[in-house]
């Protein structure tokens, strides 16, 4: 199974900081990574796929960029909202496999 | 509006069974390959199972393999996930989700449900 490590686990940020959240793939996967938002009690919901492409819905300030087996997602200007647990996926093989979560606090 | 319902969550013994449904609305149910997908409480997301498009191909986790069967029924829209011989460790919100693409088995996915909350307990 590829595995899938992210970075920081927990990281405290304040409106209108730029945030960076890192995931490694255990082995090369190309493109097919994908990153996920998911607020307390309810359903993940996708943010960037392949990479680096903006799901439909998503705010601009949400980017994703990487290949092989180094991803990140990029928040550029935080809002209030923002403040979730970030997941990212990747879809390159079976088992889908998704990397531990980023808990991203107001500080 | 493109949607996925999950039922069929409760309280069950060890070793019991339970059934997980899923109803898709607003999309073209057949034509997409679906997946079961759980979180433990306080835990990371974790995938469970596929089943591709007229229900002759399945794929499952090795934690689940053996124990969890997943099935549809195009005519109904509806996905399921037989548990059987369930364990402490299974207990878990499950998700059902849709693939990004039609026909793809491995996709980001873009459609949840709301969860379904399963509880093993004694």
């Amino acid at each position: 199974d590829i595995q899938m490590t992210q970075s920081p686990s927990s990281l405290s940020a304040s409106v209108g900081d730029r945030v960076t959240i890192t995931c490694r793939a255990s082995q090369i996967i190309s493109s097919y990574l994908n990153w996920y938002q998911q607020k307390p009690g309810k359903a993940p919901k996708l943010l960037i796929f392949a990479a680096s492409s903006l799901q439909s819905g998503v705010p601009s300030r949400f980017s994703g960029s990487g290949s092989g087996t180094d991803f990140t997602l990029t928040i550029s200007s935080l809002q209030p909202e923002d403040f979730a647990t970030y997941y990212c996926q990747q879809s390159y093989s079976t088992p889908d496999t998704f990397g531990q979560g980023t808990k991203l606090e107001i500080k | 509006e493109v949607q996925l319902v999950e039922s069929g969550g409760g309280l069950v013994q060890p070793g019991g069974s339970l059934r997980l449904s899923c109803a898709a609305s607003g999309f073209s149910f057949s034509n997409y390959w679906m997946h079961w997908v759980r979180q433990a409480p306080g835990k990371g997301l974790v995938w469970v199972s596929r089943i591709n498009l007229d229900g002759t191909s399945t794929n499952y986790a090795d934690s689940v393999e053996g124990r969890f069967t997943i099935s549809r029924d195009n005519a109904k829209n509806t996905l399921y996930l037989q548990m059987n011989s369930l364990r402490a460790e299974d207990t878990a919100v499950y998700y059902c989700a849709k693939p990004k693409d039609r026909g793809k088995m491995i996709d980001a996915f873009d459609i949840w449900g709301q969860g379904t909350m399963v509880t093993v307990s004694s």
